[in-house]
This record gives C-alpha cells, sequence and structure tokens, in this order.
C-alpha cells in the first residue's frame, strides 16, 4: 500500500514569508508525528496529533510553528514569519498503534530553506 | 536534546564485511527502533526491539538491546554496497504517552565496492 506522503519536496522561500508543509499518513494511522532534521543531525521532535487533536507540541520551537490535522488524515505544517535557522529537512510520521509497540513510518521529508 | 547517542559516528567497511554500530540512550524504554536514511531524507524503519526483549533478527540484521546499560546494536551482515546510508536508533520514553521518538545524531555507513 501507499506510504506516507510529504509536499513539497523541496521549498525555497525567502526569509520573513509564510510556508505550509503537507503530510499525507498511510490510510488508517491514527498517530500523525512531525520531526525537524538539521544537517548531520538526527530528527528531533515537533508535535504529535492522535486523531484530530495534537496531543503533546512540546517541540515546536516558538509560536512561529503551528500545525494542524482537522479531519484526522492530512496534515499541514505552518511556520509563519520564516528564519534562516528554520531551514531543514521537515519529516513526518504516522502509526496505526497508540501504544508501547508504536512503529512509527516515515515520508521523505521536506527540505526547506529559508535564504 | 538529543537522547541517544552512536558509535561510531563513521565506518567506512569493504563489501562482504559486517558492520556493527552501537547506540546508547539515557531513559527507560518501552522499545528501541533502527532506521536507514539514505541521502539525508526518508527513513527507512529497520526493525523494532521491544524492552522485554535481548535479540531480534531481520534478515541480515541482527539487533541486541541491553536494558541493564541502556545500550543496543545493530550487526549487518555480508554487506554490499547498497547498505551505505546513515544509521539511526530511536527510543521512546517509558514515561511519556506520546510514545514520540528520540533519535541518536547516527552512524554513516560506507560500503566499498
Amino acid at each position: 500500500g501507499a506510504g506516507v506522503s510529504q509536499t513539497p519536496s523541496n521549498k525555497v522561500t525567502e526569509k520573513g514569508k509564510y510556508v505550509e508543509l503537507r503530510c499525507d499518513p498511510i490510510s488508517g494511522h491514527t498517530a500523525l508525528y512531525w520531526y525537524r532534521q538539521s544537517l548531520g543531525q538526527g530528527p528531533e521532535f515537533l508535535i504529535y496529533f492522535q486523531g484530530t487533536g495534537a496531543a503533546d507540541d512540546s517541540g515546536l520551537p516558538n509560536d512561529r510553528f503551528f500545525a494542524v490535522r482537522p479531519e484526522g488524515s492530512v496534515s499541514t505544517l505552518k511556520i509563519q514569519r520564516t528564519e534562516r535557522g528554520d531551514s531543514a529537512v521537515y519529516l513526518c510520521a504516522s502509526s496505526q498503534r497508540t501504544d508501547s509497540y508504536n512503529e512509527q513510518f516515515f515520508g521523505p521529508g521536506t527540505r526547506l530553506t529559508v535564504l | 536534546s538529543q537522547q541517544g547517542e552512536e558509535d561510531p559516528q563513521a565506518l567506512s567497511i569493504q563489501e562482504g564485511e559486517n558492520a556493527t554500530m552501537n547506540c546508547s540512550y539515557k531513559t527507560s524504554i518501552n522499545n528501541l527502533q533502527w532506521y536507514r536514511q539514505n541521502s539525508g531524507r526518508g527513513l527507512v524503519h529497520l526493525i523494532l526491539i521491544r524492552s522485554n526483549e535481548r535479540e531480534k533478527h531481520s534478515g541480515r540484521l541482527r539487533v541486541t538491546l541491553d536494558t541493564s546499560k541502556k545500550s543496543s546494536s545493530l550487526l549487518i551482515t555480508a554487506s554490499r554496497a547498497a547498505d551505505t546510508a546513515s544509521y539511526f536508533c530511536a527510543t521512546d520514553d517509558q514515561m511519556d504517552s506520546s510514545y514520540k521518538l528520540i533519535f541518536g545524531s547516527g552512524t554513516r555507513l560506507l560500503v566499498r565496492p
């Protein structure tokens, strides 16, 4: 079946602009996660959705970052007033289970470059 | 902050040799997962080992887990050039009901043909 998909694959924007990054999870997966990966580092957690609600947003770096999942499937990560430090690969993952055997499947990521 | 640390940071071996990567973590966990990443993009799930398991196999992969030492190792046997990638371990935190993953900084593996 289809895996997690993310669009766009690459996004180049100017400092101060607004961007939206989209994630389509695997059908039927109720848990959805966003991570951010800087060059040479492992991914770092941003936010977790269980269904439509953000159950854990403790990883969002500041209030310029926001994410929604209005129908419990597709999610959009929104970044306002982008800064050069926001440049990274943004990864989305989904999981069928919401217990301790939570195997997460990742999308290909969106590479964001802020000039 | 990142939970895990991988060792070595980089590894270069000849095709056909075995590759061993190690991972250490800090908290009590429910499970530990290993992922592969090519060219800095999507992560491919390799294997999940539960905290009550000590060893798990999948094809040419062998994972061990020592919860007393808070460490894990990934062994790739009979390596191939196609195994060239970065490898990450990821753990959850037993006290965290979101089960979000905490990653190490990865091991970059180069398999020379």
